[in-house]
């Protein structure tokens, strides 16, 4: 089992820019959260999808924000224009039901510059 | 938006002795669960205890709840340099599947 993969691991980008963090929960996990992670505002869950449906997405901080599972193996956080602000780090979590205990990727650490 | 407070936001103590860490939340929860996390590493999940439990037992881990006071306790007994980690309690609240976690406890332990 290779656990949850994100991509990429860091991100510097420019405001402004367009950026797309990706997620591969493990396999048979049927619920997938996204979370960022600051020093100023700890864990905050930004969305979370039950078999691929987004059931809460009120913790997505605003339109800039977006994310999506197009199949179960699959997601994607996007946010477009990026702000110095959102820098932090970003983690996806799969579990097998909504919950049940989480499984963590590595991350994604973003410098918005 | 957090859901559990815990205290203290720092502890540090030396091998072989006991920590404990404490969290306390708002609503009414399903289960409520800690985790550990490694400096630059993802969360890793530790245990689970349900709403109708009072204590858990994991090795060398101690957790215990307490519904009508809103608050969980994390005890690492005999404690080794490797458990130097941040430490974090999360809730599931009764009405949805979402887990909010609080702001965490960072534990040192000196060999």
């Amino acid at each position: 089992d290779a656990g949850v993969i994100q991509s990429p691991r860091h991100e510097v980008t420019e405001m402004g820019q367009e950026v797309t963090l990706r997620c591969k929960p493990i396999s048979g996990h049927n619920s997938l959260f996204w979370y960022r992670q600051t020093m100023m505002r700890g864990l905050e869950l930004l969305i979370y999808f039950n078999n691929n449906v987004p059931i809460d997405d009120s913790g997505m901080p605003e339109d800039r924000f977006s994310a999506k599972m197009p199949n179960a193996s699959f997601s994607t956080l996007k946010i477009q224009p990026s702000e110095p602000r959102d820098s932090a780090v970003y983690f996806c979590a799969s579990s097998p039901f909504s919950d049940s205990p989480l499984h963590f990727g590595n991350g994604t650490r973003l410098t918005v510059t | 938006s957090q859901q559990g407070e815990e205290d203290p936001q720092a502890l540090s103590i030396q091998e072989g002795e006991n920590a404990t860490m404490n969290c306390s939340y708002k609503t009414s929860i399903n289960n409520l669960q800690w985790y550990r996390q490694n400096s630059g590493r993802g969360l890793v999940h530790l245990i689970l205890i349900r709403s109708n439990e009072r204590e858990k037992h994991s090795g060398r881990l101690r957790v215990t709840l307490d519904t009508s006071k809103k608050s969980s306790s994390l005890l690492i007994t005999a404690s080794r340099a490797a458990d130097t980690a941040s430490y974090f309690c999360a809730t599931v609240e009764n009405q949805g599947g979402k887990l909010i976690f609080g702001q965490g406890t960072e534990l040192s332990v000196k060999p």
